[in-house]
Parts: C-alpha cells; sequence; structure tokens
C-alpha cells in the first residue's frame, strides 16, 4: 500500500530537548516536504527535498532541520524545541512539483 | 509568489444541502489547484485537483470544483450534503514559475464544514 509514515503521531517534550520525528514514504517520490499546521493558519511549509542531498527551505523554517541521506526518508530535526513548535506536523511527499501530495497521518507536537 | 484564501473559516449546513466553500488564488503563473479534506485525527485526503484540463473538475465523494480564471476561483461544491462530508477542508494551489517548482503547495487557512441532521 502506498504511503507516507510519520513516527511518533504524538509526543510531549520539554523545552530544550533535542528531538527527532521521523518521516518515510514507499512510493519512490522525488518530492518531500514538511509542514505545521496551527488554527486558522492552514498548512505553512517548514522545509522541501526535490531529491537526495537537495533541500531548502519553506516559509516558517526558524528552529528546524531537515536531512534527506536517502529518498524515502525525510526527518525533521528540532535541535532545541521550544513551546511555539508545539503544532499538529505533516510529512508529504508528491512524484513531480505539481501532483497529488500524499500526506502522512500527522505528528502531534507539545512543547511544555 | 502565490497565495490562497478560503472564505468562511466555518461553514454549517443542513443534511441534503448544498454544500458551497469558496477559494480564491492568486499566482502570477498558471496554477494547479487542489482541494484536500481532513477528517478528524487523520492526515490529508485529495478530494480532487485542477492542471489545465478541464475546467470543471470532479472528485471523490460527489465533491466537484470549477476553475475560473477571470475571477480567480476555484469553489468548492456537492448538490448534497451527507454526514460524513463533516470535516475541515483546504484549498491549495502549486505554481510552476518557469521551471523552479519543487512540489510546494501554499494552503488556505480552511474551512469546517458541520452537517445537521
Amino acid at each position: 500500500e502506498a504511503q507516507v509514515t510519520q513516527n511518533p503521531r504524538y509526543l510531549i517534550t520539554v523545552t530544550g530537548k533535542k528531538l527527532t520525528v521521523t518521516c518515510s514514504q514507499n512510493m519512490n517520490h522525488e518530492y518531500m516536504s514538511w509542514y505545521r499546521q496551527d488554527p486558522g493558519l492552514g498548512l505553512r511549509q517548514i522545509y522541501y527535498s526535490m531529491n537526495v542531498e537537495v533541500t531548502d527551505k519553506g516559509d516558517v523554517p526558524e528552529g528546524y532541520k531537515v536531512s534527506r541521506k536517502e529518498k524515502r526518508n525525510f526527518p525533521l530535526i528540532l535541535e532545541s524545541p521550544s513551546p511555539n513548535q508545539t503544532s499538529l506536523y505533516f510529512c508529504a511527499s508528491s512524484s513531480t512539483a505539481n501532483t497529488e501530495a500524499f500526506f502522512g497521518q500527522g505528528t502531534r507536537l507539545t512543547v511544555v | 509568489a502565490q497565495s490562497v484564501t478560503q472564505l468562511g473559516s466555518h461553514v454549517s449546513v443542513s443534511e441534503g444541502a448544498l454544500v458551497l466553500l469558496r477559494c480564491n488564488y492568486s499566482s502570477s503563473v498558471p496554477p494547479y489547484l487542489f482541494w484536500y479534506v481532513q477528517y478528524p485525527n487523520q492526515g490529508l485526503q485529495l478530494l480532487l485537483k485542477y492542471t489545465s484540463a478541464a475546467t470543471l473538475v470532479k472528485g471523490i465523494n460527489g465533491f466537484e470544483a470549477e476553475f475560473k480564471k477571470s475571477e480567480t476561483s476555484f469553489h468548492l461544491t456537492k448538490p448534497s450534503a451527507h454526514m460524513s462530508d463533516a470535516a475541515e477542508y483546504f484549498c491549495a494551489v502549486s505554481a510552476d514559475a518557469g521551471g523552479t517548482s519543487y512540489g510546494k503547495l501554499t494552503f488556505g487557512q480552511g474551512t469546517i464544514l458541520t452537517v445537521h441532521p
């Protein structure tokens, strides 16, 4: 089954404690992105990747890092989480720039 | 640059009534337009997409949307609402600006659809 898998689904952490949210897709897609969803703001892109070792900033990249060492994986790293990063995070992948994006189930992160 | 505006953060309809969710976009190049639906505690699922073929696009679950370039709109409709349609709906735009596209979707703020019995 074609899917994008994120882990964990829920995470509560403390300010400053480094964390990684994993994302993996099994569709051999070139493009992968991370979004955060906040009430009244829709989804905003954090980082994206066009291929292995090619990543770039989206609209709200501050406080986040990503890497793309393998085509299927695109982890999101928060080196020093802060409460304003409490949000719902989605990973997405697509085969080309303007085709359907497939989304993971989301990771609800709470930073206290 | 591209942007999306969804008019109305909440829409409430009765079961069997027409559903109309509004979306206006801004894009400097011909856009690709999408509607996604998000059910509670789930990810986003594609309802339909416009990619410069037919201006009237039919999607899943009886939804359709019409691309109107003159109005820069891509409103989502369904003739008869069902209780299972209750969800949050997102309009999104993607634009290929001279070959520099990179899979970025710009989303609207979302519209929560409530369906009353």
